[in-house]
């Protein structure tokens, strides 16, 4: 694709709910990242892909968090009976490389999930 | 660990008026260094950046110089315009820890009235 996709645009959960959230990057690009932005925040680092390879993970707030990337492509960040906190736009972004220190992020639109 | 601070919005400005954003940030290593825009309703896009002291990164009329002595990358622009109501992001990515994961800062706000 053009860009950077991210499904669904919405999603509204009721605490304890399991939710998925889909990522697609742009074919073809290396590295993959899921990052959390709360209101009026800017992007937490919550975890980082080179391929299939989840090499750090090191922002996932809990357990309850899980991210995968199985064929190195599409992504899917899943949350765990959902609590009120995690509500917040979900990001994702896409690089070209394997995320040296001056390779350029291409961001989708996110997910935003409120947790009722 | 690796923080960036920006000063609060909303900026608000008139069309045509001179604009500054203040970024400063904390960094392990020696950071390259970004400025990332977020029109409504879209994701984030890097607008420009910069990859060693005094570089000056520039796009669309906008520039921001990499000063390692104040440890800041101010984002100016001459002669803003309506189109440029947008949420600025600074960033940096320096490596710290081994794996080159960009930190962000919360975004100021910008709106700019006709």
């Amino acid at each position: 694709g053009a860009g950077v996709s991210q499904s669904p645009r919405y999603k509204v959960a009721k605490r304890g709910q399991d939710v998925a959230l889909r990522c697609d990057p742009i074919s073809g690009h290396v590295s993959l990242f899921w990052y959390q932005q709360a209101l009026g925040q800017g992007p937490e680092f919550l975890t980082y892909f080179q391929n299939e390879a989840q090499l750090d993970k090191s922002g996932l707030p809990s357990d309850r968090f899980f991210a995968e990337r199985p064929e190195g492509s599409v992504s899917t960040l899943k949350i765990q009976r959902t609590q009120q906190e995690d509500s917040a736009v979900y990001l994702c972004a896409s690089s070209m490389g394997t995320g040296g220190r001056n390779e350029k992020l291409f961001f989708g639109s996110g997910t935003q999930l409120s947790v009722l | 660990g690796d923080s960036v601070t920006q000063m609060e919005g909303p900026v608000t400005l008139s069309e045509e008026a001179f604009l500054t954003i203040n970024c400063t940030y904390t960094a392990t290593g020696y950071p390259s260094l970004f400025w990332y825009v977020q029109y409504p309703g879209e994701g984030l896009q890097l607008l420009l950046k910069a990859t060693k002291a005094d570089d000056k990164g520039s796009n669309k009329g906008f520039e921001a110089t990499y000063r390692k002595e104040t440890t800041s990358f101010h984002l100016e622009k001459g002669s803003v315009q309506v189109s440029d109501s947008a949420v600025y992001f600074c960033a940096l990515s320096d490596g710290a820890g081994g794996s080159y994961i960009p930190t962000f800062g919360r975004g100021t706000s910008l709106i700019v009235h006709p």
